[in-house]
C-alpha cells in the first residue's frame, strides 16, 4: 500500500522569507502524480501544485515550487517570499496513474507565518 | 465550469440520531466521488468512493454508509450516530484521470453530542 509521510507537524517562517516543507512517499509504481494541498482556517482544500512522476522538471506555480526526487521518493514544497496568507495546513498527496485511483494524504504540516 | 456543493456546513446531532450529508457536482458527468473525514485538523481518511451510480466502495468499516442515487449526487448517512463520528467531512470529485487531483467541497463540521 502507498504511504505518504510528512515528518514536520509544524513549521514557521518569517514573512518574506523562504520555507521548505518535506514529504516522502512509498510506492512500487512507476507512474503516479503528487500534489500539495493547502487548507487554510476555512478548511477549504485548495490545490497548490502538482507533479507528474514521469517529468524530471520540477513544477512551479508562482511562489510555490517543488523539489521532486523520484529515486529518493521525496517531494518537498518550497514557498518563496512567504506571505501572511500562506499560513495554513499543507498536505502532500499521492495518486497512481490509474483511472479511479484514490488520493492518499500525509498527516499535514501546519505552517505559521510570522509578521 | 465545474462546481461542487456540500451541505450543511455545520451540524450538531445527538448520539443515536440519524445523519445525512449531501454532495452534488455540477458541470461534469460521470465523476468519481469521494467522502473523506478529517479528525482534529490532521490527515484525511478516505471513507467511501464511487465510480458510478450505485457503485460504492468502502475503505473503512464503520458506522457510516454512502449512496449514489444519481450521477452527480453522493450521500453520506448513518442510522445512529456515535460520539466518535464527530469530525470534518469532505466530499471530493475528480474525472477518471488522476492527473488533475481532486476538487473538494467546503466541508461539513459534524459534532455529535
Amino acid at each position: 500500500a502507498q504511504t505518504v509521510t510528512q515528518s514536520q507537524p509544524e513549521m514557521s517562517v518569517q514573512e518574506a522569507e523562504t520555507v521548505t516543507l518535506s514529504c516522502t512517499y512509498d510506492t512500487s509504481e512507476s507512474d503516479y502524480y503528487l500534489f500539495w494541498y493547502k487548507q487554510p482556517p476555512s478548511r477549504q482544500m485548495i490545490l497548490v501544485i502538482r507533479q507528474e512522476a514521469y517529468k524530471q522538471q520540477n513544477a512551479t506555480e508562482n511562489r510555490f515550487s517543488v523539489n521532486f526526487q523520484k529515486a529518493a521518493k521525496s517531494f518537498s514544497l518550497k514557498i518563496s517570499d512567504s506571505q501572511l496568507g500562506d499560513a495554513a495546513m499543507y498536505f502532500c498527496a499521492y495518486v497512481r496513474e490509474t483511472s479511479g485511483s484514490r488520493l492518499t494524504f500525509g498527516e499535514g504540516t501546519q505552517l505559521t507565518v510570522n509578521p | 465550469s465545474q462546481t461542487i456543493h456540500q451541505w450543511p456546513a455545520t451540524l450538531v446531532q445527538p448520539v443515536g440520531s440519524p445523519l445525512s450529508l449531501e454532495c452534488t457536482v455540477e458541470g461534469t458527468s460521470n465523476p468519481n466521488l469521494y467522502w473523506y473525514r478529517q479528525a482534529a485538523g490532521r490527515g484525511l481518511q478516505l471513507l467511501f468512493y464511487s465510480v458510478g451510480i450505485g457503485q460504492i466502495s468502502s475503505e473503512v468499516p464503520q458506522n457510516l454508509s454512502a449512496s449514489r442515487p444519481q450521477d452527480r449526487q453522493f450521500i453520506l448517512s448513518s442510522k445512529k450516530l456515535l460520539l466518535s463520528d464527530s469530525g470534518f467531512y469532505l466530499c471530493a470529485w475528480t474525472t477518471g484521470f488522476s492527473l488533475y487531483g481532486y476538487t473538494f467541497g467546503s466541508g461539513t463540521r459534524l459534532t455529535v453530542v
